[in-house]
C-alpha cells in the first residue's frame, strides 16, 4: 500500500523559512516522479513543484520560483520542499503527490503552512 | 503557460440527476487531463486520467470524454456521496495547471 506521510508545517513569520517533508513507502520511490500541490484556505488547487525520478529535473510554478526548492533523498525515501522568503499568500495546505503525470492517485494527508506575523 | 477554464463554478443538482462539468484548455493538451474529487478537509481523489480512463475502484457512473482543448466529466445517477468539489488538471506540460473547481451542491 502506497503511503505518503507529511510533516513540517506550522506558523512562520513573513520572510521566514520552512521545510516540508513527505516520507514515502509502499512503492519504488526512486522510480517515481513526485509533486507538491497547495490549496489556500477556501481556494482551489495549485500545482507548486515537480521533481522527476530520471535525473532529478525540477519544475516550479512562477509564484514560487526562486523561493522554493524541491529535493529528494532516495536513500531514505523522503521528498522535501524547502520554502524561503515566505509570504502571506503562501499560506495553504500543502500536499505531496506521487506521479501526477501518470494519474495522481496517491496523495499525502496535507500539512498546513501559515505565514503570519 | 496553459490555462484551464472549468465551468460551472457551482452546480446544484438532486440525487439521481445527471450532471456535466467542462474544462477548456487554452491550447491542445491531447488527452493529458485528469479529474479529481475533493471533500472538505481531505486530499483530492483521482477519478479519471488520460481524459477518459476510469481509475480503479471509481464507480462507472463517472465518465470522462474529450481531447485537444475541450473535456467533460459526466456523473450519472448522482448519489449522496457525490456532492463534493471537482477539479480538472492538465499534465501535458509544465507548469501544470488545475481548473478553478466546481462545487456540486444538493438542490
Amino acid at each position: 500500500e502506497v503511503q505518503l506521510l507529511q510533516s513540517g508545517g506550522g506558523l512562520v513569520q513573513p520572510g521566514g523559512s520552512l521545510r516540508l517533508s513527505c516520507a514515502a513507502s509502499g512503492f519504488t520511490f526512486r522510480s517515481s516522479d513526485m509533486s507538491w500541490v497547495r490549496q489556500a484556505p477556501g481556494k482551489g488547487l495549485e500545482w507548486v513543484s515537480d521533481i522527476t525520478f530520471r535525473g532529478g529535473s525540477t519544475y516550479y510554478a512562477d509564484s514560487v520560483k526562486g523561493r522554493f526548492t524541491v529535493s529528494r533523498d532516495s536513500s531514505k525515501n523522503i521528498l522535501f520542499l524547502q520554502m524561503n522568503s515566505l509570504r502571506a499568500e503562501d499560506t495553504a495546505v500543502y500536499y505531496c503527490a506521487k506521479d501526477l503525470s501518470g494519474g495522481g492517485r496517491d496523495w499525502g494527508q496535507g500539512t498546513l503552512v501559515t505565514v503570519s506575523s | 503557460d496553459i490555462r484551464v477554464t472549468q465551468s460551472p463554478s457551482t452546480l446544484s443538482a438532486s440525487v439521481g440527476d445527471r450532471v456535466t462539468i467542462t474544462c477548456r484548455a487554452s491550447q491542445s493538451i491531447g488527452n493529458w487531463l485528469a479529474w479529481y474529487q475533493q471533500k472538505a478537509g481531505k486530499a483530492p481523489s483521482l477519478l479519471i486520467y488520460k481524459a477518459s480512463t476510469l481509475e480503479t475502484g471509481v464507480p462507472s457512473r463517472f465518465s470522462g470524454s474529450g481531447s485537444g482543448t475541450d473535456f467533460t466529466l459526466t456523473i450519472n445517477r448522482l448519489q449522496p456521496d457525490d456532492f463534493a468539489t471537482y477539479y480538472c488538471h492538465q499534465y501535458h506540460s509544465y507548469p501544470y495547471t488545475f481548473g478553478q473547481g466546481t462545487k456540486l451542491e444538493i438542490k
